[in-house]
């Protein structure tokens, strides 16, 4: 089945170690996108690819960055994990950027740091 | 400006009987809305999706929602929970000169009682 797939799906950090997560997807769609979630709280969203072109929103942290090196697959590095940055990150991909498109989602990474 | 608003951000029902969630939308265009279902743990799982036409929309799992533009809702019912309804359900809009980006609602925590 066609798929969105998050590896790992829990992730253990210490403060300040980077760490990378790791989103990958076999439908083959233009716009990839990484969420970050914390308890109880919606999605935001921190940044996504159309295609190669990198939208970053505009208040993401500048310690998270990410990279698509290809249209299967897309990373999001945080350079200096702080304990604010514990929670559940998602990743979503969708064909293009019509409004009518359906998002869909990973099931998530969900990164603990100590 | 486009927003959704959920109205509960916990509702509680017994196996068997109604679900009712509440979602009420802000957009000075045709919004088109999605309703999301996340379990613990998991990423977020499409239920269903209004862009046009038909303003009552069925989704998976027994669930359905009706658009009424003229009280800006899309409220997503189910006519008898089942314990694996438990979970978090979002409501989302799709937003103009974004990308695709949604802007989601804070979300509702479904608890269902035997």
């Amino acid at each position: 089945d066609a798929m969105v797939i998050q590896n790992p799906r829990y992730q253990v950090t210490q403060f300040g170690k980077p760490v990378t997560l790791s989103c990958s997807q076999t439908l083959n769609h233009n716009v990839m996108y990484w969420y970050q979630q914390k308890s109880s709280q919606a999605p935001k969203l921190l940044f996504h690819y159309y295609d190669k072109d990198f939208n970053n929103e505009a208040d993401t942290p500048d310690n998270f960055q990410s990279r698509r090196p290809n249209t299967s697959f897309c990373f999001l590095d945080i350079r200096s994990p702080g304990l604010g940055d514990a929670a559940m990150y998602l990743c979503a991909t969708r064909q293009n950027t019509l409004r009518t498109d359906t998002q869909y989602f990973g099931p998530g990474t969900r990164l603990t740091v100590l | 400006a486009q927003s959704v608003t959920q109205l509960g951000s916990h509702v509680s029902v017994s196996e068997g009987a109604l679900v009712l969630l509440r979602c009420n939308y802000s957009s000075s265009v045709p919004p088109y809305l999605f309703w999301y279902v996340q379990y613990p743990n998991q990423g977020l799982q499409l239920l269903l999706k209004y862009t046009t036409g038909a303003t009552l929309v069925k989704g998976i799992n027994g669930f359905e929602a009706e658009f009424k533009k003229s009280e800006t809702s899309f409220h997503l019912t189910k006519p008898s929970a089942h314990m694996s309804d438990a979970a978090e359900y979002f409501c989302a809009v799709s937003l103009t000169d974004s990308w695709g980006k949604l802007q989601f609602g804070a979300g509702t925590q479904v608890v269902v009682t035997p």
